[in-house]
C-alpha cells in the first residue's frame, strides 16, 4: 500500500463528538488527500495538501478540517461528529498532479466510522 | 455536478467473458484518464490509465480505449476471471498541476465473474 498508514482502522463515536483521523507515510510525496466513499457516490474529496501547511477544499469539505504539519502526516478532523458523516474514509498520496510526470495516487486501506 | 460518469452500476459476466465498463466525462479539459481497481476492505489501486493523445492502451488481459470526440472511455477487460471480482473505478484529472490535478471519480462498477 505505498507506505500509508491510516489510523485508527475502525471507529464508532457519538453524534457530537470530535474525531481525528491521522494518515502516515514513509514515501515522502508532496500531495496528500483525503477521500470518502459511499454507496452510490463513488469517491469525494473533502480536503488536500500541497505541502506542509499547505491544505485545500474539496468537494465535499463542510464539517471537516484537516493539518498537515510535517510531510509525512495529514490529519482530518470531524469538529462535531454527525450520522452523515458515517462513511469509509481514504487517505492518498500523490508526487505530482499534473504534468508528464507521475500522477498516481496510492490509497490507504481507509477507516471505517461510524457515528450513532 | 459530476463531472464523470460511469456505467454500469453493476455487472455479471460469466469466465471467459469480456467485461465493459464505460465512462462519459464532460470537461475537455481532462487529459489524464486512470482506471482504478477495489478489492473489498481494501483501498483503490491504479490498473491502467491513458492520456488522449492514443486511442487504446493495452496491459495484458486490461485495455481502455478512449473517444476523444465523444467525450468517452471505457474499460474492456478480456477472457475475465474470478479473480477480477472488484469494483472498478474510473477518473479525471486536468494538466498542469495545482487543484486541477485533483482526481474527480467516477461512482464505481462492481463487477462479477462468474466461474
Amino acid at each position: 500500500d505505498a507506505g500509508i498508514t491510516q489510523s485508527p482502522r475502525h471507529k464508532v463515536t457519538e453524534t457530537g463528538t470530535p474525531v481525528t483521523l491521522r494518515c502516515h507515510q514513509t514515501e515522502n510525496h508532496r500531495y496528500m488527500y483525503w477521500y470518502r466513499q459511499d454507496p452510490g457516490h463513488g469517491l469525494r474529496l473533502i480536503h488536500y495538501s500541497y505541502g506542509v501547511k499547505d491544505t485545500d477544499k474539496g468537494e465535499v469539505s463542510d464539517g471537516y478540517s484537516v493539518s498537515r504539519s510535517k510531510t509525512e502526516d495529514f490529519l482530518l478532523t470531524l469538529e462535531s461528529a454527525t450520522s452523515s458523516q458515517t462513511s469509509v474514509y481514504f487517505c492518498a498520496i500523490s508526487e505530482s498532479t499534473g504534468g508528464r510526470g507521475n500522477t498516481e495516487a496510492f490509497f490507504g486501506q481507509g477507516t471505517r466510522l461510524t457515528v450513532v | 455536478q459530476q463531472q464523470v460518469k460511469q456505467s454500469p452500476q453493476s455487472l455479471i459476466v460469466q469466465k471467459g467473458g469480456i467485461s465493459i465498463i464505460n465512462c462519459a466525462y464532460e470537461n475537455t479539459a481532462f487529459d489524464y484518464f486512470p482506471w482504478y481497481q477495489q478489492f473489498p476492505g481494501k483501498g483503490p489501486a491504479l490498473l491502467i490509465a491513458i492520456r488522449p493523445d492514443v486511442s487504446e492502451k493495452k496491459e495484458g488481459r486490461f485495455t481502455i480505449s478512449f473517444n476523444k470526440s465523444a467525450k468517452q472511455f471505457s474499460l474492456h477487460i478480456m477472457d475475465s476471471q474470478p479473480g477480477d471480482s472488484a469494483t472498478y473505478f474510473c477518473a479525471a484529472s486536468i494538466n498542469g498541476g495545482g487543484s486541477q490535478g485533483n482526481l474527480i471519480f467516477g461512482k464505481g462498477t462492481k463487477l462479477s465473474v462468474k466461474p
